[in-house]
């Protein structure tokens, strides 16, 4: 168990419509980084908040958003859905800048 | 700029013979660098990690790799593949902050009977 809390485990919704997806990070961890996993673009890196500042975007679309709260959970809100969004949407946290990202078990997202 | 690239997408060995997945780094830094196992519908999973501190490092379930600084090599190991091996295997490149962490695309092993 790798500490990281991802709900709703899976996740099926129309396309143009909006889910939120959540975590929660491990205890003590300031990081939270957010991942998408599908079979064309593999994992593909989508933001970064760090004690609820964001610090890197990656590959993330206009239509996805994300914040950390005080309490360092985070929230991913993807809005106006295609059937593309499809995927495994991935949180993990670490402690600090140079230690190793634990993940949770993911989200599944179909978008039909 | 830093990018990994991981030199094999499928990687097929018979049970109780050698692994090696092959990982090469570019990185303007003293990386991070690690090693994270994916097994079906699963979260990634940390296997090994380097930081500088040796060069072999071993990581768990009996992997291991070497960081090669003159060939920018971080190859994955194991002296016999089990069957519970079989997963997808990501090397990871992490400059100091770790604020730039970069995946490799994945090396699929399949362990055959």
């Amino acid at each position: 168990d790798s500490g990281v809390t991802q709900t709703p485990k899976h996740l099926i919704t129309a396309t143009g419509q909006r889910v939120t997806l959540r975590c929660s990070p491990r205890s003590g961890d300031l990081s939270v980084y957010w991942y998408q996993q599908s079979l064309d673009q593999g994992l593909q890196f989508l933001i970064h908040y760090y004690n609820g500042e964001e610090r890197a975007k990656g590959n993330i679309l206009e239509r996805f958003s994300a914040q950390q709260f005080p309490d360092l959970h985070s929230e991913l809100n993807l809005s106006s859905l295609e059937l593309g969004d499809s995927a495994l949407y991935f949180c993990a946290s670490s402690a600090t800048g140079e230690s190793p990202l634990h993940f949770g078990n993911g989200t599944r997202l179909t978008v039909t | 700029a830093q990018s990994v690239t991981q030199l094999d997408s499928h990687v097929s060995v018979s049970e109780g013979t050698p692994v090696l997945l092959r990982c090469n780094y570019s990185s303007s830094y003293s990386p991070s660098l690690f090693w994270y196992v994916q097994h079906p519908n699963k979260g990634l999973q940390l296997l090994l990690k380097y930081t500088s501190a040796a060069t072999l490092v071993k990581g768990i379930n009996g992997f291991e790799a070497e960081f090669k600084k003159s060939e920018t090599s971080f190859h994955l190991t194991k002296p016999s593949a089990h069957m519970s091996d079989a997963a997808e295997y990501f090397c990871v490149v992490s400059n100091t902050g770790g604020f730039k962490t970069i995946f490799g695309a994945g090396t699929r092993l399949f362990v055959k009977a």
